[in-house]
C-alpha cells in the first residue's frame, strides 16, 4: 500500500509568481484535503476536492484553487504569491465513504517566497 | 477555529507513561476526538481516535471522560521518538477538514 506522496518537497520562489504543488492519494482513498501550516503554527485547513471537485474551503482567498484528477491526485495552485505564503503546505488523504474517514497525510512541501 | 485546549507543553522521562490531556468543553454528540502528532517539519501522522469509549492501539490507549468534555492520551512508555507535537482535534465522523490548534509539544528526556 502506498502512502500520500507529495512534490517538490522544496521550493523557492519570488513574491508575484504562480506555484503548482502535487500530491498523490494513498491507494484507495478518493478525497484530498489541503492544509497551509505556518511556523510555529497548526497546519491550516484550505479546501477539500472529492469526485473532482471542491467540497469545503477555509478561509483561503481565491488565489488558492485546486484540482483533483480522475486518479484522485490533487493539485493546489497559489497565483500572485505573497511573502506570508510562506509554508509548510500539507495534503491528506481520506476515503469518502468509509465509517470513518480518517486523513493520512504526506510529508509536505515547503515553500519559501522571497 | 479550533474546539480543542491543550497545554502548550510537557516533559516526560524516557520508559515513563506520558500523559497528554485536551479540553473539548462544547464537543457534540456525533463528533469524535482524534489524536495526531507531528515530528519537526513532517506531516502529521494518525495515532487513534474516540467516540466515547475508552480506545487502545499498538501506539497510545484513549481516554475520555463520561460526559466527553475531556480527554487524555497516553503513550505507555515514552521513547525519545515520542518527542512531537501531539494535536487533539474534535470532528464529526465524516466532514470536509480538520481543526489544529497549536498542540502539545512533548519532550521525551532521556
Amino acid at each position: 500500500e502506498t502512502g500520500v506522496t507529495q512534490s517538490p518537497t522544496h521550493l523557492i520562489k519570488t513574491r508575484g509568481q504562480q506555484v503548482t504543488l502535487r500530491c498523490s492519494s494513498q491507494s484507495g482513498h478518493n478525497t484530498v484535503s489541503w492544509y497551509q501550516q505556518a511556523l510555529g503554527q497548526g497546519p491550516q485547513f484550505i479546501f477539500q476536492y472529492y469526485r473532482e471537485e471542491e467540497n469545503g474551503r477555509g478561509n483561503f482567498p481565491p488565489r488558492f484553487s485546486g484540482l483533483q484528477f480522475p486518479n484522485y491526485s490533487s493539485e493546489l495552485n497559489v497565483n500572485a504569491l505573497e511573502l506570508d505564503d510562506s509554508a509548510l503546505y500539507l495534503c491528506a488523504s481520506s476515503y469518502r465513504g468509509a465509517r470513518l474517514e480518517t486523513q493520512y497525510f504526506g510529508p509536505g512541501t515547503r515553500l519559501l517566497v522571497l | 477555529d479550533a474546539k480543542t485546549t491543550q497545554p502548550p507543553s510537557m516533559d516526560c522521562a524516557e520508559g515513563r507513561a506520558a500523559n497528554l490531556p485536551c479540553n473539548h468543553s462544547t464537543i457534540s454528540g456525533n463528533e469524535y476526538v482524534y489524536w495526531y502528532r507531528q515530528i519537526h517539519s513532517q506531516g502529521p501522522q494518525y495515532i487513534i481516535h474516540g467516540l466515547k469509549n475508552n480506545e487502545t492501539n499498538e501506539m497510545a490507549s484513549l481516554i475520555i471522560t463520561e460526559d466527553r468534555k475531556s480527554s487524555t492520551l497516553i503513550l505507555p512508555h515514552a521513547t525519545l521518538r515520542d518527542t512531537a507535537v501531539y494535536y487533539c482535534i474534535v470532528r464529526v465522523y465524516t466532514g470536509n477538514q480538520f481543526y489544529f490548534g497549536t498542540g502539545t509539544s512533548l519532550t521525551v528526556i532521556p
